[in-house]
């Protein structure tokens, strides 16, 4: 079965760390740019992050740049997204997703949920 | 990386035709033909409905479709269906090389 698979989230007090991972199975992992794509309770999705199938170019948006990294272990088709310095505005559910870039993200995770409290 | 402007909500009768539109800038929308949109259902991971503007994935219904002028790009779902009811997000690749989403549009089957 094609499938992704995020773990990690749970309650984190703000400025805490958070390491999520997502792994892939019934395709090619290492074929495809993977994205980290985020949805606070009640709100629209942000797209976060993504990276190249080879790990060598990253992106991110504005509001991580600095404070999360995301990376990528192909022989384990595992994503990750480490998570620092983490705000109250960063408490959403995580999806990873297969970026079929340009053709959209066409796989995506169940979600994990992060919050971000004291 | 201000997010696309999206109607709020947008409804319509069963068998009806209805637009969302999606309203970017020209470092994001109108620089590329590399607009895509989801659909969510509650408590549900997003669907890939179209990429590219216009191109349907496999299984996707062809009463969906896609369409691009300048800096807005809409979809459209024809012969609208009660299992339509959800909401609807566009996103676009930047010029920053980074991905943006929509604001999100609630769409109801009347």
């Amino acid at each position: 079965e094609v499938q992704l698979v995020e773990s990690g989230g749970g309650l984190v007090q703000p400025g805490g760390s958070l390491r999520l991972s997502c792994v892939g199975s019934g395709f090619r992992f290492s074929r495809d740019w993977m994205s980290w794509v985020r949805q606070a309770p009640g709100k629209g999705l942000e797209w976060v992050a993504n990276i190249k199938q080879d790990g060598s170019q990253k992106y991110y948006v504005d509001s991580v740049t600095g404070r999360f990294t995301i990376s990528r272990d192909n022989a384990k088709n595992s994503l990750y997204l480490q998570m620092n310095s983490l705000r109250g505005e960063d408490t959403a559910v995580y999806y990873c997703g297969r970026d079929g870039l340009p053709a959209g993200i066409d796989l995506w995770g169940q979600g994990t949920l992060v919050t971000v409290s004291s | 990386q201000s997010a696309l402007t999206q109607p709020a909500s947008v409804s319509g009768s069963p068998g009806q035709s209805i637009t969302i539109s999606c309203t970017g800038t020209s470092s994001d929308v109108g620089s590329y033909n590399l607009v895509s949109w989801y659909q969510q259902h509650p408590g549900k991971a997003p669907i890939l409905m179209i990429s590219e503007v216009n191109s349907r994935p496999s299984g996707v219904p062809d009463r969906f479709s896609g369409s691009k002028s300048g800096n807005t790009a809409s979809l459209t779902i024809s012969g609208l269906q009660t299992e339509d009811e959800a909401d609807y997000y566009c996103s676009s690749y930047t010029t920053y090389s980074t991905q943006v989403f929509g604001t999100g549009t609630k769409v109801t089957v009347l």
